[in-house]
């Protein structure tokens, strides 16, 4: 059992470039999500998502896109990568939505410079 | 506007003795609070959770109380041990309202002195 995987660990990036953070569960949790975690700030909500085929909007969506096609897999993506992105992001999963316990990832590092 | 505050940044507490980890919220719709307690270069993980149709939950060394009318919760760890050194968060959510999102304090570092 993995648990809630995340890649890649660390990531640079240029500004206005593209990418894919991918996040993947083995423990068929209907609800997952992204949060960015920024010094001084918390933990802040960018989308969730409680099921497949099944996303939304979070505190800070903005510069975000995802989908969820399949229960397991909930990848983030930066369209066009800004220096205010860069942060340290974490994927969740869990059974029974926000009101039970979420697992999290080990996080990734994004800097764009 | 900050709903769930964590005043207090960092926290020095000896081992053995009590810490005592202070949350405030704004909202009046949150009836649902977690726990999360993180350590460097690892994701959060759950401590303990509290409904607002209780006051008190404990499990084992860790108790969270709740006191609605002042909108404020406290997290006791009893006795207090070394792999207690970590960020605590606290968050809440709108159970009652069906919503799906949770809104995160911005954490206290805790440090437990030997």
């Amino acid at each position: 059992n993995a648990g809630v995987t995340q890649t890649p660990k660390f990531q640079v990036l240029k500004t206005g470039q593209s990418m894919t953070l991918q996040c993947a569960q083995d423990m068929n949790h209907e609800y997952m999500s992204w949060y960015r975690q920024d010094p001084g700030m918390g933990l802040r909500l960018i989308h969730y998502s409680v099921g497949a085929g099944i996303t939304d909007q979070g505190e800070v969506p903005n510069g975000y896109n995802v989908s969820r096609s399949t229960t397991e897999d909930f990848p983030l993506r930066l369209l066009s990568a800004a220096p205010s992105q860069t942060s340290v992001y974490f994927c969740a999963s869990s059974a029974g939505g926000v009101y039970n316990e979420q697992f999290f990832g080990p996080g990734t590092r994004l800097t764009v410079l | 506007d900050q709903q769930v505050k964590q005043n207090s940044p960092s926290l020095s507490v000896q081992e053995g003795r009590i810490s005592i980890l202070n949350c405030d919220y704004t909202n009046s719709m949150f009836d649902y609070f977690l726990w999360y307690k993180k350590y460097p270069a690892e994701g959060p993980t759950f401590l303990i959770s509290i409904s607002s149709i209780k006051d008190k939950n404990e499990d084992g060394r860790f108790t969270v109380f709740l006191n609605k009318s002042a909108k404020h919760l406290s997290l006791h760890i009893v006795p207090s041990q070394p792999g207690d050194s970590a960020v605590y968060f606290c968050a809440a959510s709108a159970l009652l309202n069906r919503d799906d999102k949770i809104i995160f304090g911005k954490g206290t570092r805790l440090h437990i002195l030997p």
